[in-house]
């Protein structure tokens, strides 16, 4: 049992370039969802998904796209990345009735 | 504008000595809030939570206090040990939206 596994831990792009983020869960929790930590910003939401073939925006979702095709990944893409988007990404599930969610270990990005 | 605050960027504590971390929000629709745990290169980890029915909750060393008249609730750790020491978040949620409203975090120091 992995719980919430991302990929890659470490990732240095290019100002234009694109790349997925992924996150893959073995818990087959319904719910799923991207978050971003900036130094003094807290974790902002991107993204979120309800279930297999739902997703919606979470309060800073500019310049990324996921979707949910499995319960068990939900990618997160990056369509030409800028230095704003430097950060570290996390992906967190929970089950339905539960406010606890449980998150991944971190994606850094690092835009040059 | 930020619904979830923690005005303490950081607390520093004594072994044994107790440790309260305040947090504070705007949004009157939240009434269901969490605290996470934070070590450097890992995700957040779920620590304990309460719903706005209650003005208390407790689990071993953690104690979560919530003020709904003032907005505000705390989170006690007693008697803090030096593996407590880690970024804590406060997090806050509408009951009818799963989606988890974060505070910039307090980074707690427990010296031995």
């Amino acid at each position: 049992n992995a719980g919430v596994t991302q990929t890659p831990k470490f990732q240095v792009l290019k100002t234009g370039q694109s790349m997925t983020l992924q996150c893959a869960q073995d818990m087959n929790h319904e719910y799923m969802s991207w978050y971003r930590q900036d130094p003094g910003m807290g974790l902002r939401l991107i993204h979120y998904s309800v279930g297999a073939g739902i997703t919606d925006q979470g309060e800073v979702p500019n310049g990324y796209n996921v979707s949910r095709s499995t319960t068990e990944d939900f990618p997160l893409r990056l369509l030409s990345a800028a230095p704003s988007q430097t950060s570290v990404y996390f992906c967190a599930t929970r089950t339905g009735g539960s406010y606890g969610y449980t998150f991944g270990s971190g994606t850094r990005l690092t835009v040059v | 504008d930020q619904q979830v605050k923690q005005n303490s960027p950081s607390l520093s504590v004594q072994e044994g000595r107790i440790s309260i971390l305040n947090c504070d929000y705007t949004n009157s629709m939240f009434d269901y809030f969490l605290w996470y745990k934070k070590y450097p290169a890992e995700g957040p980890t779920f620590l304990i939570s309460i719903s706005s029915i209650k003005d208390k909750n407790e689990d071993g060393r953690f104690t979560v206090f919530l003020n709904k008249s003032a907005k505000h609730l705390s989170l006690h750790i007693v008697p803090s040990q030096p593996g407590d020491s880690a970024v804590y978040f406060c997090a806050a949620a509408p009951g009818s939206n799963y989606k988890l409203t974060f505070g910039k975090g307090t980074l707690l120091t427990v010296n031995p």
